[in-house]
């Protein structure tokens, strides 16, 4: 069974500080990882995709992997208001023959960047 | 087009009707996925196509549910009968090949009544 977990919040940052968001996931394999972001009445845009251990970093974003505690992270520095949505994390797992069947995702942890 | 385009943006059904929604994929993009999103909830997965294959239809909730995609590139979502519980958010995305990456559509949102 494909599981994706977030706690799904709010989550309450004050503006300029570091908002954490977790995500765990079942399943050991081969997967990749991806955070989506999606404003209120919107669809999901993509923000970070990370494959393998360790962070990745891009401008105030950072995805941090952990494949061994089935762990996936996103940082956000430098909170500001606009940040100020749901985020999604979602899972890829690779079929042993190389295929990919689509996205699982989590429901989502609401986001509130407070000025 | 540039982006995934979906009609309609609403549709309001009573209970009973059947109603059809309609996805336009990025240019090129051989993959094609349906998804429901409930109210505060993540999207669920409802089916994927490989051009004019559909090789994933595990996500249809109920043989109400049926989506075709005879030429590869537009989909359309069927949904017979609709019930309340069927309303929500349903999202088309495209993808290239390796499924890494996926753009979504607007989406349509349907309210049955």
């Amino acid at each position: 069974q494909k599981e994706v977990e977030q706690n799904s919040g709010p989550l309450s940052v004050p503006e300029g500080a570091i908002a954490s968001l977790n995500c765990t996931y079942s399943d050991r394999g081969s997967q990749s990882f991806f955070w989506y972001r999606q404003y209120s009445g919107k669809s999901p845009e993509l923000i970070m995709s990370i494959y393998s251990n360790g962070d990745k970093e891009d401008g105030r974003f950072t995805a941090q992997l952990n494949k061994a505690s089935q762990y996936v992270s996103l940082l956000i520095r430098d909170s500001q208001p606009s940040d100020s949505a749901t985020y999604l994390c979602a899972v890829n797992w690779w079929y042993s023959g190389g295929g990919a069947d689509g996205l699982t995702f989590g429901k989502g942890t609401h986001l509130i960047i407070q000025p | 087009g540039a982006g995934v385009s979906q009609s309609p943006r609403y549709k309001v059904a009573k209970r009973g009707q059947d109603v059809a929604l309609r996805c336009d994929p990025i240019s090129g993009h051989v993959s094609l996925f349906w998804y429901q999103q409930a109210l505060g909830q993540g999207p669920e997965f409802l089916t994927y196509f490989q051009n004019e294959a559909q090789l994933d239809k595990s996500g249809l909730p109920s043989d109400r549910f049926f989506a075709e995609r005879p030429e590869g590139s537009v989909s359309t979502l069927k949904i017979q009968r609709t019930q309340q519980e069927d309303s929500a958010v349903y999202l088309c995305a495209s993808s290239p090949p390796d499924h890494e990456k996926l753009f979504f559509g607007s989406g349509t949102q349907l309210s049955v009544l």
